[in-house]
């Protein structure tokens, strides 16, 4: 089946540390894959994509590689900020209709 | 204005009690979907819709009914709610295209937060 295993948290950093949350995936095929940020009170939001093996999705500073060898999709990013403060959510589409697969979520407070 | 919206905001509502969240969006799209939170869970599908004429089961409709008005309406009903339905719902849509391809991105409402007492 389709799976997505994300990273527990919570994950308390410093201003400008550096993050990894890490993301597995199980997949028939090959499937696209995702994070999303959630904003305290809001909805997701897309934060990055990556279509096939190789890709790297970037935006805002983080990145993520897809890594087929190790069905991977780890969120990175340099140099953190409190703005950065969300939860984060691995998601990969896969199957009719493009249904989605979620993580369960990954908290991360930023504090300068 | 929001692309994806959800009415109510908030609700609090009895055990037994019939609810009906909505979800309206202006993008568009054919493919429209209702997920739940729950802390510790992410995000699990309930029903999804390819377009009007066509609803899905996804992971956890029991309990749950669905209802395509129109292209840009998607409603979720709980007929007799229950405690352990209290959790946070989204409503989402996808279908756009980017150039010629469909994109699978999904675009989310802000959500609904249902307390089922």
């Amino acid at each position: 089946g389709n799976s997505v295993t994300q990273m527990e948290g919570p994950v308390t950093l410093s201003e400008e540390a550096f993050l990894t949350i890490n993301c597995t995936y199980t997949a028939t095929g090959y499937p696209s894959l995702f994070w999303y940020v959630q904003y305290p009170g809001e909805g997701l939001q897309l934060l990055l994509k990556a279509t096939k093996a190789d890709d790297k999705g970037s935006n805002k500073g983080f990145e993520a590689t897809y890594r087929k060898e190790t069905t991977s999709f780890h969120l990175e990013k340099g140099s953190v900020q409190v703005s950065d403060s969300a939860v984060y959510f691995c998601a990969l589409s896969r199957g009719v209709g493009n249904q989605f697969y979620f993580g369960t979520g990954t908290s991360l407070t930023v504090i300068p | 204005d929001a692309d994806v919206t959800q009415t109510p905001r908030n609700r609090i509502t009895k055990t037994g009690k019939r609810i009906m969240l909505e979800c309206s969006q202006t993008k568009g799209h054919d493919r429209m979907y209702w997920y739940r939170q729950d802390p510790g869970l992410g995000l699990r599908l309930i029903y999804y819709s390819f377009d009007v004429k066509d609803i899905n089961k996804g992971e956890i409709s029991d309990g749950y009914s669905v209802s395509r008005q129109a292209q840009a309406k998607f409603s979720l009903s709980l007929e007799s709610a229950i405690p352990n339905q209290t959790a946070l719902y989204f409503c989402a849509t996808s279908g756009g295209t980017s150039g010629r391809v469909r994109s699978d991105e999904q675009f989310f409402g802000p959500g609904t937060r249902l307390t089922v007492l």
